[in-house]
């Protein structure tokens, strides 16, 4: 099974809004709503950010929101921060199995 | 809390052997999957099994021929044994907690490699 498939690299001001895209395909994405998203920094374990699709974890901010729209979820951050700059992972669940994105480094210029 | 520990350095061809100790709550109650997630020196995360706390498990297709990942609920802790190791498995691996198919608590990770 492919990974999902992430831009390498995006980057925004602060205060501004960017989207990471996530394409999976039918048989992962597109057939399930259990599609999540991490952030790591560096030499830091990831950190759950969004669950299935939508949903925040207690403490997350709510400038993170997630969509999905067929094979393809992706993940907001609005009022870009610098705090923000860090490694971002999405995953989804696929009959009995996950599957991780590629990755998007995201700098906050 | 998730806490992986094992030995730092495998030569290449033995096995691999991780224990993953939670603190906090019981490896046993409650409707969750445990599992291990691998990432590479500078590389992305790769999923590589789950389990539930009964035994039943799941695997990542192309390692399932030398993965093997167990629970002993009586010293609340799961385990991972990876064989016949190459360089390829050199690793950060991270123990996770999974709820509603999310990694929503993950250890520190424990970072081995494969050298002769």
């Amino acid at each position: 099974q492919s990974a999902l498939a992430q831009p390498a690299s995006m980057s925004g001001s602060p205060g501004q809004s960017i989207t990471i895209s996530c394409t999976g395909t039918s048989s992962d994405v597109g057939s399930y709503t259990l599609v999540s998203w991490y952030q790591q920094h560096p030499g830091k374990a990831p950190k759950l950010m969004i669950s299935e699709v939508t949903k925040r974890p207690s403490g997350v901010s709510n400038r993170f929101s997630g969509s999905k729209a067929g094979n393809t979820a992706s993940l907001t951050i609005s009022g870009l921060q610098a705090e923000d700059e860090a490694d971002y992972y999405c995953c989804s669940y696929a009959n009995r199995r996950w599957v991780f994105g590629t990755g998007t480094k995201v700098t906050v210029l | 809390q998730l806490q992986e520990s094992g030995p730092g350095l495998v030569k290449p061809s033995e096995t691999l052997s991780l224990t993953c100790t939670v603190s906090g709550g019981s490896i046993s109650s409650g409707n969750y999957f445990w599992g291990w997630i691998r990432q590479p020196p500078g590389k992305g995360l790769e999923w590589i099994g789950s389990l539930y706390y009964s035994g039943s498990s799941y695997y990542k297709p192309s390692l399932q021929s030398r993965l093997a990942i167990s629970v002993d609920t009586s010293k609340n802790h799961f385990s991972l044994k990876l064989t016949s190791v190459t360089a390829a498995d050199t690793a950060i691996y991270y123990c996770v907690h999974t709820l509603a198919a999310a990694f929503d608590s993950w250890g520190r990770g424990a970072l081995v490699t494969v050298s002769s």
